[in-house]
């Protein structure tokens, strides 16, 4: 079975553009978690998305938006792109809400220059 | 105060020791433990959930104090295969988990 994937891995933008990340949970999870990971540092949840429904919000400002698709599948979308976003960004899914076992992609590494 | 803490380490011990890691959560009312394991420059693995009654798996072993709010894992007999870093997860119950920073365990020949 594949596990949670998330495209691109890598990328570069410069200050002020939009990205989009994506993620596809594993077969089967309805649920999918975004977090933000700087060097040094835990992941930082983002978001939850279950059945297409925002479930969960962090502290994050509303540059960062993201939604969820009939298949489960997730988009990330930053706006306004701060060097302070360079991070790595995470998805995780889950079987359902309610926040049990996660399982995270490897994860998409934007560099903001 | 930090939702989760843990000390970053490193935690330097040669094969075969044992090693042990703590880490205190703020907000008594969480419901859910976990260890995770990441390796540098990947994603966490889910390493172990953390039961009030404590649990093993193997060489791990995690328990739970939720009068004092630590949690605690155990590494017997050290591998080389465990060096990484181990981070503490609690879920809140506001539909997030909340991750410490992870401590760094370097295991040597």
């Amino acid at each position: 079975d594949a596990g949670v994937t998330q495209s691109p891995t890598h990328l570069i933008k410069t200050r002020g553009q939009h990205v989009t990340l994506r993620c596809s949970p594993i077969s089967g999870h309805k649920s999918v978690s975004w977090y933000q990971q700087v060097l040094g540092q835990g992941p930082q949840f983002i978001f939850q998305y279950y059945e297409k429904e925002e479930r969960g919000r962090g502290n994050f400002p509303d540059r960062f938006s993201a939604r969820q698709f009939p298949n489960y599948s997730s988009e990330l979308n930053v706006n306004a792109l701060l060097l302070g976003d360079s991070a790595l960004y995470l998805c995780a899914s889950s079987l359902e809400t309610g926040v049990r076992e996660q399982y995270f992609g490897p994860g998409t590494r934007l560099t903001v220059t | 105060r930090k939702e989760v803490e843990q000390d970053p380490g490193p935690f330097n011990v040669p094969e075969g020791a044992t090693v042990a890691f703590n880490c205190t959560y703020s907000n008594s009312a969480s419901q859910s433990f976990f260890w995770y394991r990441q390796d540098c420059r990947k994603e966490p693995k889910l390493l172990m959930s953390v039961y009030s009654s404590g649990n093993e798996d193997g060489r791990f072993t995690a328990q739970l104090n939720r009068a004092s709010q630590y949690i605690s894992l155990l590494i017997r007999d050290s591998k080389l295969s465990d060096s990484a870093t181990y981070l503490c997860v609690v879920n809140t119950g506001f539909q997030k988990l909340v991750f410490g920073t992870g401590t760094r365990l370097l295991v040597s020949p």
